[in-house]
This record gives structure tokens, sequence and C-alpha cells, in this order.
């Protein structure tokens, strides 16, 4: 069965830092979503990545997916407080439309 | 901006008693999920329904649970007899088509006692 690895588990930033949170399958993906979520709180949609090489960016984050398809990068540039909360990849294969997601990062951001 | 809501945000009940989640899916979308999340765990899938029908279910969806949409709007988890391992935050999805983005409800904490 498909697994979604995620690293690392727990990050803790500056404000102002950069940070990268990654995302590894265990098989080839039909499409990779990103999510955030507050404690105890929804998923909020972030960015969707269904080409190999593809990168997409929404105000100071940017995903990129690799060609093959098995990896996903989420970058934060110059990280604020409101950024702080848990990230969780999911992810879909040919054949199934239901998401398989990652343990999640959870980002803390100090001033 | 159209939003997926669920009530109630919390439900306390005794084991062995039923409960139902509800769920109000963005208005167009055509696909509806439920997934759950334990504390401290992965979000996990439980079953995905489409044009009336069970579309996909994993193992967790046995013959507890059941879906249920009762009008053009509502779409519902049922659990028949709670058991305590139950207790998990509970999350429906709705998409206009598959392979879409989900979009997520804030969850239905439920706590069995």
């Amino acid at each position: 069965s498909q697994e979604l690895e995620q690293s690392p588990q727990s990050l803790i930033v500056q404000e102002g830092k950069n940070l990268t949170i990654n995302c590894t399958s265990s098989k080839t993906l039909y499409g990779l979503y990103w999510y955030k979520q507050k404690y105890g709180e929804g998923l909020i949609f972030l960015m969707m990545l269904q080409k190999g090489g593809e990168e997409k960016s929404h105000e100071k984050i940017t995903a990129k997916l690799d060609e093959k398809k098995q990896q996903s990068s989420l970058h934060i540039t110059a990280s604020q407080p409101s950024h702080a909360g848990i990230y969780l990849c999911g992810a879909d294969t040919w054949g199934t439309d239901k998401l398989i997601f990652g343990t999640g990062t959870r980002l803390q951001v100090f001033p | 901006e159209p939003e997926v809501t669920q009530t109630p945000s919390h439900q306390v009940t005794q084991m062995g008693q039923e409960v139902i989640l509800r769920c109000v899916p963005i208005s167009n979308h055509l696909y509806f999920y439920w997934y759950r999340q334990i504390l401290g765990q992965k979000v996990e899938f439980l079953v995905s329904f489409y044009n009336n029908e069970i579309s996909e279910k994993s193992e967790i969806f046995d013959d507890q649970f059941s879906v249920e949409r009762p009008d053009g709007s509502n779409f519902t988890l049922k659990i028949r007899s709670t058991k305590l391992e139950d207790s998990a935050m509970y999350f429906c999805a709705s998409t206009r088509e598959g392979h879409d983005t989900q979009y997520f409800g804030p969850g239905t904490r439920l706590t069995v006692l």
C-alpha cells in the first residue's frame, strides 16, 4: 500500500527564516496536495501539484513536485508567526481518488 | 467563498450509542468523502461517495458505519454502535470531480465514553 513520509516531524524557526518541508511517496502519485491544519481544526487547502516537475507559489509558499512524481517539497520564505501550524501532504494514485496523508510537520515560528 | 460545513463541532456519547455526523458539502460538488483523525495520528480515509452510492471504503468502514445523502445538500455518517476506539476527529470533504482538490470541513470531534 502507498505510504507518505514527511520530514521533519517538527520544526522551530525564528521569524524571517526560510524553511523546507519534504514529502516522499513509496509509489508514483497522481496528485500531491498540501494542506495546513491548526491544532484541533480542519484542513485548509494550500496547493495541488499534478505534473512532474511542476512548481506553484502562493504568497510566500512554494511547492514543487519532482519529475518522477514521488517527492514534493514545500518551501516557506521569510516565515511569519501566521505560518505556524501542522503541514500535511496528501496524495492520490491512479485508480483511486482517496487521499493518503503523511504524518504531518509541526511548524512553530517564534519572534 | 463556498465552504464545507459540519455539525456538531463536538459530540460526546456513551459507548454503544448511535451517532450521526452531518456535513453540508460545497453546493456544486459531486464527490463526497469522510476521513477521521485519531488524536496524534494520521488523517485516514473512511469512505467516498458518488452518484448516491459508495465508490470506495477502507477497512475501518465496517458494518457499524453507513453514509447517506438524504437530500440535495446534506451528507451524513452514521455509527450504529459506538466503541471507545471510535473517538476521533471526523472530517467531511467534497470535490467537483475525481482527482481534484478535496475541500475539508472543520471537523466533528467525537468522544465516546
